[in-house]
This record gives C-alpha cells, structure tokens and sequence, in this order.
C-alpha cells in the first residue's frame, strides 16, 4: 500500500500545453509539499500545505497552481508549460511540520513525475 | 540559503568508510539526511535537532553542531547498497521558514565490490 503516491509518473509534452500531477497521501499527515527536482539533481521547495492551507511559495510562477482539496490531497496544474519546466517533480508529506521554522517532521516523497517539455 | 555539502563524489569500495559534510551559514534548528538512489525517490535517513546530538542508525550515523552549523554524516563499513545520493536537508528558526527544509546539493557516493 504506497504511502505517498503521485500520477502520471511521466508527463511528455508540447510547450504551451497546460498539465496536472495529481497526489495523494495515505499516512494521515497534516502537511504536503511539492518539490523540483532538476536536471542537476537540486531538489527545491515549490510549496507546501498544512491542513489544506497554503503556507510555503517559493517565489515559484504563478503559471504553477497548487491545490489541496483536503489534507490528503495535493495537486499541482501548470499552465502554458516551458522548456525549463521539464524536471521531477516530487510530492512529500510530513506530520508535525512544527512550530515556525521548527521542522522536525520526516518527509515522505512520492516517487516523482517526469516532466518533459519539447 | 542552500547548505553546501562536501565533497561532491566519494568513490569507496566494499568495506571502507565515508564521511559528507553539510554547512550551514545561518543558524540551524534541524538537519535532516536523505538517500536517493537513481531513478528513486529521497528516503529518509535521521533527523538531528538543535542540541548537538549525534544519531545512529545501523552502520550510519550523524553529528549535529549547532556552534559550527554543520552536520557529519558518517557511514561505515560501507557496503554496495550505500551507493546513492545523499542529501541534508536544513531547516531554520524563524515564522517565514515553518516547515520548510532547503536541500544542499547532493553527494554522489558510488560504492564497489
């Protein structure tokens, strides 16, 4: 029973296409993430929900629209897609993202959708 | 502020140890240490909190210090599963960074029979 889980694993595209990852957690987390991961290995925070609240934007285009339909959902819809959109992108959920800055919450990552972008 | 890890790469083989380093130059409340193998997903290694602590796990193990802001990671007796790309991940005080972690770069650490 996967823990947390994302579709499609791959995503092949043209630029200027709109597309979505959907994500879902099963472990009862109050708090998800969305990461990049690019070609270079870099792993960088997009976003992150609480208890389907927004908390973390990372200065991230606002091409790119998150939405948590409830605590156990994450889903990420990109508009007019770019060449420099291609990348993994990982969901993560965490329990106990603590008080501010305190994050003491062990992050569980989907296993990642592959965006490419022609 | 991403904490630079070092070195990039380690080659070992069968049987040596390791050690990567994560440094920070804000002051840290946690580091946490991940595993990525190619093609996988990060896997959660330990998480070490404000305080100093050292933590084991098996043959791996870390060191947190708060003064230095860096953390060690110290995998011994490295056997082939080791190989991957390890990750710290920082987090930091203070009510714009809640629950946020910035990754370092990775190491490479390649490990042969």
């Amino acid at each position: 029973d996967t823990a947390v889980s994302q579709t499609p694993k791959y995503l092949v595209t043209q630029m200027g296409n709109d597309k979505s990852i959907k994500c879902e957690q099963n472990l009862g987390h109050d708090t998800m993430y969305w990461y990049k991961q690019d070609s270079k290995k870099f792993l960088k925070i997009m976003f992150s929900y609480n208890n389907k609240e927004l908390i973390i934007n990372e200065t991230v285009p606002n091409r790119f629209s998150p939405k948590s339909p409830d605590k156990a959902h994450l889903n990420l819809h990109i508009n007019s897609l770019e060449l420099g959109d291609s990348a993994v992108y990982f969901c993560a959920s965490s329990q106990g993202a603590g008080l501010a800055g305190k994050n003491t919450g062990e992050l569980f990552f989907g296993e990642g959708s592959r965006l490419t972008v022609l | 502020q991403q904490p630079v890890q070092s070195p990039q790469a380690v080659i070992l083989r069968e049987g040596e140890d390791a050690v990567i380093n994560c440094s920070s130059s804000k002051a840290l409340y946690s580091v946490h240490w991940y595993r990525q193998k190619h093609g996988e997903a990060p896997v959660f290694l330990m998480i070490l909190l404000k305080g100093g602590e050292q933590k084991g796990h098996e043959k791996i193990s870390a060191s947190f210090n708060e003064k230095k802001q860096q953390s060690s990671l110290y995998l011994t007796a490295s056997q082939l599963s080791y190989s991957g790309t390890y990750f710290c991940g920082t987090g930091y005080a203070g009510g714009t960074s809640y629950g946020k972690l910035t990754f370092g770069q990775g190491t490479i650490l390649t490990v042969h029979p």
